[in-house]
Formats: structure tokens, C-alpha cells, sequence
């Protein structure tokens, strides 16, 4: 199946200043790598996604940027804000999008 | 608005117990599934469904059960249930025709004493 190592496991980061989590993979044939936020005490929240054919999407404050020849594809949050406190789990697609592998979560700490 | 929506949210059980949680959507989504997540583990794979008679084992569905019992629900069962099954457990859905998002419910704290 498809293996997902998610780095660094822990983030610190002094608010505004930028935070950079990067996620590998194993499976060449996924096509799907979305980004989740989980909050304490809540769901894992989907806060962007990209698919193969595309190499870098941006929402805001947030970027994904995908590199399939070394199969990584990393998240970049900028002028980081104290609600940007969380765990962000990572994931790739395998079986033919059927499912989803997730990393082990990074947790981000904005220290205002 | 559609939605995700697990019962019971909290559990409190003991070695032994026949446990069952279940998971309801109102997003009209054929794909659903059912995760475990443990600290420091990430979210694992026990069972997903693509359609009422389409089940299929995750990474780790042993001592875990399912049924669909119609699109719109999906229950896990824990037959003897065991300390270390001791977790939070996430449902989600998913459509095939649309994207491959995957949507969570609000999980269910399920402690094995």
C-alpha cells in the first residue's frame, strides 16, 4: 500500500513568519494529495488539495506545491496567525483514488 | 447544511462489551468510511464502503465489523472490545462523481476500560 512520512513532526513558528511542512510518498500512481487541519477537539478539516497535473495551487495564505519526479509535495502557510495553531495531516491517494493514505500529523504552534 | 454526523460522541465501555457507532450523512455521498486515530499515529484505515454491497477491509480491521445498512449509513461494531482499541474514530464520506474529498464526521471518543 501506500506509505506517507509527513516532517517535521513539530513546528514552532513566531506569528507572521512563514511555516513549511513536507509530506513523501511512496506510490507513483497517486494523483490526489489533499491537506487537512484538524483543531483540538475537532474534525480533520480539508484546507486545500492539488492533483497531479498541477504543480503549485494557492488559497490565500496557504500554497501547496507538488514535485512527482521526487514524490513530495510540501504546505506553505505565510504571515502565520495564532488561529493557524493545529495539526495538519497530509494524505495520497492510492488504489486508483479509491483511498486515501494519511501522514502522522505535524503540529503547528503560532507563538504570538 | 449536509453533513457528517456520529453517534454516540463519547463512550465509555469495558473489556468485553459488544460496542457499536454509527455514522449518518446528509451529503447524498456513496463512498463512506471509518478511521481510527491514536496520538502520534495519524488517521488509520479500519473499513470503507463504496455502495450498500460493496464492503472492503482497511489496514487495520481486525477485531473491527461493519455494516451499510443504506447509503446514507455506516456503523462499525467492536464484537469484544479491548483496551487497546482505546481511540477516536472518524467517519467520513466521499463522492465518486465528484472529487476524491474525502469529509469528516465530529468522531467518537471511544475509552475500553
Amino acid at each position: 500500500g501506500e506509505n506517507v512520512e509527513q516532517h517535521p513532526s513539530t513546528l514552532s513558528v513566531q506569528e507572521g513568519d512563514s511555516a513549511v511542512i513536507k509530506c513523501t510518498y511512496s506510490d507513483s500512481a497517486s494523483n490526489y494529495f489533499p491537506w487537512y487541519k484538524q483543531e483540538l477537539g475537532k474534525r480533520p478539516q480539508l484546507i486545500i488539495d492539488i492533483r497531479s497535473n498541477v504543480g503549485e495551487k494557492k488559497d490565500q495564505r496557504i500554497a501547496v506545491t507538488l514535485n512527482k519526479t521526487a514524490k513530495h509535495f510540501s504546505l506553505h502557510i505565510t504571515e502565520t496567525q495564532p488561529e493557524d495553531s493545529a495539526v495538519y495531516f497530509c494524505a495520497a491517494s492510492f488504489y486508483g483514488n479509491n483511498r486515501l493514505a494519511f501522514g502522522k500529523g505535524n503540529q503547528v504552534v503560532v507563538i504570538p | 447544511d449536509a453533513d457528517v454526523t456520529q453517534t454516540p460522541r463519547n463512550r465509555i465501555t469495558k473489556t468485553g462489551k459488544r460496542i457499536m457507532l454509527e455514522c449518518s450523512q446528509t451529503k447524498g455521498h456513496d463512498r463512506m468510511y471509518w478511521y481510527r486515530q491514536d496520538p502520534g499515529l495519524g488517521l488509520r484505515l479500519i473499513y470503507y464502503s463504496f455502495d450498500v454491497k460493496d464492503i472492503n477491509k482497511g489496514e487495520i480491521s481486525d477485531g473491527y465489523s461493519v455494516s451499510r445498512q443504506a447509503q446514507a449509513k455506516f456503523s462499525l461494531s467492536l464484537e469484544s472490545a479491548i483496551p487497546n482499541q482505546t481511540a477516536l474514530y472518524f467517519c467520513a464520506t466521499s463522492d465518486r462523481f465528484s472529487t476524491d474529498t474525502q469529509y469528516f464526521g465530529p468522531g467518537t471518543r471511544l475509552t475500553v476500560l
